[in-house]
C-alpha cells in the first residue's frame, strides 16, 4: 500500500508567478484535501476534492484552485503568487463514506518559497 | 478567529514520566477531536481521537480526555519516550459539514529529555 505522496518537495517562485502542486492520494483514498502551513502555525484547510468536484473550501481567494483526477491524484494551483504564500502546503487523502471523522494521511509536503 | 487554540508552544518532559498536552476549542459544532503528530520534514501523522460523545479514549501509552463543557481536550503520554519528541497538534472537525475540513491549533513541540 503506497502512502500519498507530493511533488516538488521543494520549489522557489516569484511573486506574480503561478505554481501547480501534485499529489498522489493513499491507494484506496477517493478524497483529497489541501491545506496550508505557513511558519509557526497549523496546517489551514484550503480545499477538499470528492469524486473529482470541490466538496467544501476553507478562507482562501479564487486564485488557489484545485483538480482531481480519475485516479484520485490531485494537484493545487496557485496563480499570481504573494509572499505571503509561502507556507508548507499539505495534500491528504482519505475514503469518505459520508460518515467520516477526520482521519486524514498526510504527505511529506511541498515546501513553496515566493520571493 | 482562532477556533482551536494550543496555548504551550513548548513543553520538556523527563523520559518516563507523563506528558500532558492541552488544546481548547471555542466551536460548539465541532463534534470530533483528533491529535496529529508531526516529526521534522514528514507530514502529520494520526494519533489517536475522540468523539463528543465520549470524555475518554484510550490507545496504548496515550489517552485523550475531553470535557465538553469547559471545550477543552488533553492529550496524556505515558510513560514519554525519547520518540515521542514532536510537534502535537490538536485538530476538530464537525461532521455536519460532510466533508472532513480539520481546523487545527497552532501545535505543541514536545520533547522528551533522556
Amino acid at each position: 500500500e503506497t502512502g500519498v505522496t507530493q511533488s516538488p518537495t521543494h520549489l522557489i517562485k516569484t511573486r506574480g508567478q503561478q505554481v501547480t502542486l501534485r499529489c498522489s492520494s493513499q491507494s484506496g483514498h477517493n478524497t483529497v484535501s489541501w491545506y496550508q502551513q505557513a511558519l509557526g502555525q497549523g496546517p489551514q484547510f484550503i480545499f477538499q476534492y470528492y469524486r473529482e468536484e470541490e466538496n467544501g473550501r476553507g478562507n482562501f481567494p479564487p486564485r488557489f484552485s484545485g483538480l482531481q483526477f480519475p485516479n484520485y491524484s490531485s494537484e493545487l494551483n496557485v496563480n499570481a503568487l504573494e509572499l505571503d504564500d509561502s507556507a508548507l502546503y499539505l495534500c491528504a487523502s482519505s475514503l469518505f463514506s459520508g460518515s467520516n471523522t477526520g482521519e486524514l494521511f498526510f504527505g511529506e509536503g511541498s515546501r513553496l518559497t515566493v520571493l | 478567529d482562532q477556533q482551536v487554540k494550543q496555548n504551550s508552544p513548548s513543553l520538556s518532559v523527563q523520559e518516563g514520566r507523563i506528558s500532558i498536552l492541552n488544546c481548547d476549542y471555542t466551536n460548539s459544532m465541532f463534534d470530533y477531536f483528533l491529535w496529529y503528530k508531526k516529526y521534522p520534514a514528514e507530514g502529520p501523522t494520526f494519533l489517536i481521537s475522540i468523539s463528543s460523545i465520549k470524555d475518554k479514549n484510550e490507545d496504548g501509552r496515550f489517552t485523550v480526555f475531553l470535557n465538553k463543557s469547559a471545550k477543552h481536550l488533553s492529550l496524556h503520554i505515558v510513560p514519554s519516550q525519547p520518540g515521542d519528541s514532536a510537534v502535537y497538534f490538536c485538530a476538530a472537525s464537525a461532521l455536519g459539514f460532510g466533508n472532513e475540513k480539520l481546523t487545527f491549533g497552532t501545535g505543541t513541540r514536545l520533547t522528551i529529555i533522556p
